[in-house]
């Protein structure tokens, strides 16, 4: 079955600094990936979306790649803060409209 | 204000008893989708729609119902809720390319 799997259960960072989460996708060819912003007790916030002919997509401090090569998504939070430690979700889209999400990665920013 | 709503927020119910749970959203958007959230596990598609009468399987739709005959609902019905059903749900919308979601606020609901 399709499956989406990010690498790090949790990523702890010194502000400042470039946080880089990975997610891998396989047994699928996913049309899409999305990343996710996910605070505790909270419905996860949309934060990015790539295609497949996509390589690369960026806004502000964010960024994610897409290589169909690898399987794997990137997603770069570059400068990073405090303000940004929540758990980040990458999820697989079909164009069929079947979404598979991955576990997700814990990211702390310390000060 | 775009949004999606979802009620109850939190349920507390026994074994057998059938529940509704749901989920509205203003935005006049084509799909919608249901989720539930354990720890360790994710969130898992349960079922979703592309548009009004038409609603597809997700990973986990067994012990679910959904329907989706007016635009902007699709509820959620658990005709005989068991203790394995206790979980956190995310209804979401999206417009008619399915891109960006729009998640609820989650109904947390615990199966005595």
């Amino acid at each position: 079955s399709q499956k989406i799997e990010q690498n790090s259960e949790a990523l702890n960072i010194q502000e400042g600094k470039t946080a880089t989460l990975t997610c891998n996708y396989t047994n699928y060819s996913p049309a899409y990936l999305q990343w996710y912003r996910q605070d505790p007790g909270r419905g996860p916030v949309f934060l990015l979306l790539i295609r497949e002919n996509e390589k690369e997509k960026r806004k502000e401090r964010l960024k994610v790649t897409f290589d169909t090569t690898l399987k794997q998504s990137l997603f770069h939070i570059t400068a990073s803060q405090p303000a940004d430690s929540a758990t980040y979700l990458c999820v697989g889209n079909t164009n069929a409209g079947k979404s598979t999400f991955g576990d997700g990665t814990t990211l702390t920013v310390k000060p | 204000e775009a949004q999606v709503t979802q009620n109850p927020r939190y349920l507390i119910t026994v074994t057998g008893k059938k529940l509704t749970v749901t989920c509205s959203q203003n935005m006049n958007h084509e799909y919608m989708s249901w989720y539930r959230q354990d720890p360790g596990l994710g969130l898992r598609q349960i079922y979703y729609s592309m548009n009004v009468e038409v609603t597809d399987k997700g990973d986990v739709p067994e012990g679910y119902k959904v329907s989706r005959k007016e635009k902007r609902n699709f509820p959620l019905i658990l005709e005989s809720p068991s203790p394995n059903q206790t979980s956190l749900y995310f209804c979401a919308s999206s417009g008619v390319y399915q891109e960006t979601q729009y998640f609820g606020p989650g109904t947390r609901l615990l199966v005595l």
